[in-house]
């Protein structure tokens, strides 16, 4: 069974741009989660997808948005990009809510 | 106070030597508890799962939890050097989002 497949797995871009980052979930997992983990503040919840409806989000700025597709795939967007997003974010899924999440490789961004 | 709290150590053993890993939580609502294993820029490995207080083991892994004095922990038996990572205590909350600690960097030396 194939894992979380998320892409790209490495991005660069500068400050005020944006960016949109894909995750594929296993496959009949229907809840998608994102996470964004950095040195200073470890892993933090942004947003939770079930059923493609946003079921929970976390205290990040409105910049931060994301949606989900109906094969459960999901996107995040990032706009007007701030050197302080550079980040590794990692995307779960899980069976149901509640459950085993499991995580992708991330992406890995760096805004200069 | 954090809702999770791990120590970050970083946390040196010989190998074959058992590890203790250990998380604190605040809130009693917590219902599940997972332990993940992360390798330097990697995702986080899902290495145990379990939702009721006692102790669940798999293979060299040994997941604890205790409501009451709402603790957790992670036994490592025999560790190996391939075990050298950081290790995530991370907690469900109703909020239907996992709160994770800040992760135990642990070094199993040859």
């Amino acid at each position: 069974k194939a894992g979380v497949t998320q892409t790209p797995r490495y991005l660069i871009k500068t400050r005020g741009q944006q960016v949109t980052l894909s995750c594929s979930p296993i496959s009949g997992h229907r809840s998608v989660s994102w996470y964004q983990q950095t040195p200073g503040q470890g892993l933090q919840f942004l947003f939770e997808y079930f059923s493609e409806t946003q079921r929970n989000k976390g205290n990040f700025p409105g910049r931060f948005s994301g949606r989900q597709f109906s094969n459960s795939r999901s996107e995040m967007n990032v706009s007007t990009l701030e050197l302080g997003d550079s980040a590794l974010y990692l995307c779960a899924s899980s069976p149901k809510e509640g459950g085993e999440a499991f995580f992708g490789q991330g992406t890995r961004l760096t805004v200069v | 106070q954090k809702e999770v709290e791990q120590d970050p150590g970083p946390l040196s053993v010989p190998e074959g030597a058992i590890v203790s890993l250990n998380c604190t939580y605040s809130n009693s609502a917590f219902q599940y508890f997972m332990w993940y294993r992360q390798y330097s820029r990697k995702g986080p490995e899902l290495l145990m799962y379990t939702y009721s207080s006692g102790n669940k083991e798999d293979g060299r892994f040994t997941a604890q939890v205790d409501k009451s004095s709402k603790y957790i922990s992670l036994f490592i038996r025999d560790s190996q050097p391939s075990d050298s990572a950081t290790y995530l205590c991370a907690i469900f909350t109703g909020r239907r989002a996992l709160t994770f600690g800040s992760g135990t960097r642990l070094q199993v030396q040859p």
